[in-house]
């Protein structure tokens, strides 16, 4: 049973350019979160879907942009990329309806220059 | 709102020594409660969590955590520490409810000498 799954592992980017990451979900899993973790701090959650609509939003500004596909895996997008978005950039699944458990993936690390 | 305070950015013991993480959160809602575990350039594993049932949690490699609601509490512990528990912890917190997210504390990084 495959686990969620990231691509690409690594990244560098300059900035003003733009970024698509990937995230498959967890077998069974409908619903996909993102989260940026910055280096030495905690996770911070970006946004959720599910049934391919963004249902929750945290503090980032609208150069973050997200997808969801019919068979529930993930786009995270940043326009315009900032020094700042340097970062670890995680995805994590769950079942929608269960309350708890998130299932994160290895992540995809983020480097602008 | 939830928030986490994870007391401490530094844990340091030696091998089989006890292990104490704190961890305190806030939420004006009951929470649900977890750790997570991040090694090296990897994503994070689910330790425990607390989801409203017994105060005690048990999780994987002997760690287990207290849920204590007057202290707004869910310190996390493991009687004897052991080389391979080096790395960083997180304590979570989420609404006691469907489809919210995880509220994440700035972690704790373990080290474990011989």
């Amino acid at each position: 049973d495959a686990g969620v799954t990231q691509s690409p592992t690594h990244l560098i980017k300059t900035r003003g350019q733009q970024v698509t990451l990937r995230c498959s979900p967890k077998s069974g899993h409908d619903t996909v979160s993102w989260y940026q973790q910055a280096l030495g701090q905690g996770p911070q959650f970006i946004f959720q879907y599910y049934e391919e609509e963004e249902r929750q939003r945290g503090n980032f500004p609208d150069r973050f942009s997200g997808h969801q596909f019919p068979n529930y895996s993930s786009e995270l997008n940043v326009n315009a990329l900032l020094l700042g978005d340097s970062a670890l950039y995680l995805c994590a699944s769950r079942t929608r309806g269960e309350t708890d458990t998130q299932y994160f993936g290895p992540g995809t690390r983020l480097t602008v220059l | 709102a939830q928030s986490v305070t994870q007391l401490g950015s530094h844990v340091s013991v030696s091998e089989g020594a006890l292990v104490l993480l704190r961890c305190n959160y806030s939420s004006s809602v009951p929470p649900y409660l977890f750790w997570y575990v991040q090694y090296p350039n990897q994503g994070l594993q689910l330790l425990l969590k607390y989801t409203s049932a017994a105060t005690l949690v048990k999780g994987i490699n002997g760690f287990e955590a207290e849920f204590k609601k007057s202290e707004t509490s869910f310190h996390l512990t493991k009687p004897s520490a052991h080389m391979s528990d080096a790395a960083e912890y997180f304590c979570a917190v989420s609404a006691h409810q469907a489809g919210t997210a995880l509220i994440f504390g700035k972690g704790t990084t373990l080290s474990v000498s011989s």
